[in-house]
């Protein structure tokens, strides 16, 4: 059955402060993985789109790289701007969506 | 180029009750998608519409359906409501079926079942 696992729930991190979230996956053949952005209220907003192990893809502050198990978004330099809930998904038919990791960036 | 839309945005019903929600995707697209996102279970798959029809579809009972316009524009539709039905649904759009393409998310509806 594909699953897909994210962590940390929650972060919280000194504006500046880099780190990475984390995307554990499990499937039968990828069907791309795929990185949302979303704030309260909001809809999610697309970030990223990976299709094989090894890929990686930046914007701005963002870099998300792919491995045969998982899926990492790193943060550099963090602004508060950046604080909303991130989003891993695998795509497919049934595309299934992580539980996401609440980003706090304090100023 | 417009976004995605949703209308209503904000939507108080009883138990019992029924409730069509709206979603008008980005000019193109020919896939719409809905989603339900709760605090307990995140966003979930409901089903996708391409080309008028129904072609992928997640694990929710039958009193959720939908359907697709000759404009992609797409209907989703819950009867008999539920306490549980109480979420945001979101629709998301994109250019090819399947949910493998980049999808475009509207801002939502907020349905609340008392």
């Amino acid at each position: 059955e594909d699953q897909v696992t994210q962590s940390p729930e929650a972060l919280r991190l000194q504006e500046g402060e880099s780190s990475s979230l984390n995307c554990s996956y499990t499937v039968s053949g990828l069907r791309g993985l795929f990185w949302y952005r979303q704030d309260p209220g909001k809809g999610p907003e697309f970030l990223f789109t990976l299709y094989s192990a090894g890929e990686e893809k930046e914007k701005e502050r963002l870099k998300a790289t792919l491995t045969k198990k998982e899926s990492f978004l790193h943060i550099t330099a963090p602004k508060p701007e950046d604080s909303a809930t991130y989003l891993c998904a695998l795509g497919g038919d049934k595309i299934i969506f992580g539980k996401g990791t609440r980003l706090h960036i304090l100023p | 180029k417009a976004g995605v839309t949703q209308t209503p945005r904000y939507l108080i019903k009883t138990r019992g009750q029924q409730v069509t929600l709206s979603c008008s995707p980005i000019s193109g697209h020919r896939s719409v998608s809905w989603y339900q996102q709760t605090p307990g279970q995140g966003l979930q798959f409901l089903f996708e519409y391409f080309s008028e029809t129904q072609r992928n579809k997640g694990n929710f009972p039958g009193r959720f359906s939908g359907r697709q316009f000759s404009n992609s524009r797409s209907e989703m539709n819950v009867s008999t409501l539920e306490l549980g039905d109480s979420a945001l649904y979101l629709c998301a759009s994109s250019l090819s079926r399947g949910n493998t393409d980049t999808q475009y998310f509207g801002p939502g509806t907020r349905l609340t079942v008392l």
